[in-house]
């Protein structure tokens, strides 16, 4: 069955502490690797799609990365700013549709 | 200015009640989505449309019944609301149906059904 995990459920961390969420994935004919932010009451704003193994993308202090069971979103020297809920989503081959994860809610303290 | 724009953001109700959520989008997308995220944060899709037909509907209760009067609109009506129902609703659009279609998200409706 197609599945998205994310790890942990939940982080925090010091601002200017960077670390790393994890999306592992078991699905087949994977299209794209979708990550998200969503802060409370908003809806999911799109980060970075990656497409292949060894993909890479980066945007200000966030890096995403694709391997063939897994992606992980690194943040680097993250500020209290950084703190929301990041999702991940895959879409597979054969309807392609989307498979969320829970998410990984990210608290960044001052 | 918003691209993906849903009402009402609130909607408190009581069981039994028949409610629609409205959500139109400005991104000249062909697909529109309703997705239902649980007090949990998880994202499960319930509908799409492609150029106003029917392309997803996942197991979905038939008290749900999504309507597409045109591919910039996809409205959600819910007959005899249960307690269950309460979630957070969102809709979306993406250029097509397919392959590396980034989807993007309205802000969503809060529906709690008392």
């Amino acid at each position: 069955e197609d599945q998205v995990t994310q790890s942990p459920e939940a982080l925090r961390l010091q601002e200017g502490e960077s670390s790393s969420l994890n999306c592992s994935y078991t699905v087949s004919g994977l299209r794209g690797l979708f990550w998200y932010r969503q802060d409370p009451g908003k809806g999911p704003e799109f980060l970075f799609t990656l497409y292949s193994a060894g993909e890479e993308k980066e945007k200000e202090r966030l890096k995403a990365t694709l391997t063939k069971k897994e992606s992980f979103l690194h943040i680097t020297a993250p500020k209290p700013e950084d703190s929301a809920t990041y999702l991940c989503a895959v879409q597979a081959n054969l309807r392609n549709q989307f498979y969320f994860g829970t998410g990984t809610s990210l608290t960044v303290i001052p | 200015d918003t691209a993906v724009s849903q009402t009402p953001k609130y909607l408190v109700t009581q069981m039994g009640n028949d409610k629609s959520i409205k959500c139109e989008q400005n991104l000249g997308h062909d697909t529109m989505y309703w997705y239902k995220q649980d007090s949990k944060k998880f994202l499960k899709i319930m509908f799409s449309y492609n150029n106003k037909e029917l392309i997803i509907n996942e197991t979905v209760p038939n008290r749900f019944s999504p309507k597409s009067p045109d591919k910039a609109h996809l409205n959600l009506h819910i007959n005899s609301l249960e307690l269950g129902d309460s979630a957070v609703y969102f809709c979306a659009s993406s250029p097509q149906q397919g392959w590396g279609n980034t989807i993007y998200f309205g802000e969503g409706s809060w529906l709690t059904v008392v």
